[in-house]
């Protein structure tokens, strides 16, 4: 699975959009982006996953550049309780299913 | 529907006793995943098990360690001789099939060995 680079740490104001970068610049073509965030100690929660399309959830939306290298996760209204550590992680459409955490970004949500 | 359930949510061994960790996927999920998680580190992958198989055991300790998913009943990672370092959140997720679906959490089991 390619590897992916996040910035270690971001703030966000409450009520703005939280916009958080992710380069995986080695990304092939057989190979989505998942998004998963830890709040606290907490099992990690599923938030979004593409392929080359933008995608959008109730939770966030997901755009990923024309040439696949990198990504923005968008929280379009952030809240306190979006507080956490996000995951970027790409992954083969078939064969193992393991996911593979890096060190992610710490997201705090100021009041 | 319920979510993965792992049990227990807490778990204390004394060093060189056995842990046994239980997860229990989602409704009709038959893909099960165990990471483990030390402590201010990320998760790591362990073992990923369809029903009665082990698919992947790539990130297992060689030895102590061992996983199973009978075709009736919840997974079972099992830890004998435990040590102060097998101390850490344990987690399990369950997904559909084993191709490109979002796998699902469990509240993890954290197990303190003293």
């Amino acid at each position: 699975d390619a590897k992916t680079t996040q910035p270690t740490s971001m703030d966000c104001a409450e009520g703005r959009a939280a916009n958080l970068p992710c380069n995986h610049s080695t990304i092939s073509g057989n190979e989505y982006v998942y998004w998963y965030r830890q709040i606290h100690s907490q099992g990690p929660q599923y938030i979004i996953h593409g392929l080359k399309n933008n995608e959008t959830n109730e939770m966030a939306s997901l755009i990923i550049t024309e040439d696949r290298k990198s990504s923005t996760l968008i929280l379009p209204h952030a809240t306190l309780r979006d507080t956490a550590v996000y995951y970027c992680i790409v992954r083969v459409i078939q064969g193992a299913q393991k996911l593979v955490f890096g060190q992610g970004t710490r997201l705090t949500i100021n009041p | 529907n319920a979510g993965v359930m792992q049990n227990p949510r807490h778990l204390v061994r004394r060093r060189g006793q056995e842990a046994r960790l239980r997860c229990s996927p989602m409704k009709g999920h038959s893909h099960v995943y165990w990471y483990r998680q030390l402590p201010e580190e990320g998760l790591k992958f362990m073992v990923y098990l369809q029903k009665e198989n082990i698919i992947d055991e790539s990130g297992m300790p060689k030895e102590r360690f061992s996983a199973e998913f009978p075709k009736e009943g919840p997974s079972i990672l099992r830890i004998q001789q435990v040590v102060r370092g097998d101390s850490a959140a344990y987690f399990c997720a369950s997904s559909v099939t084993g191709t490109n679906t979002e796998a699902f959490f469990g509240q993890g089991t954290r197990l303190t060995v003293v």
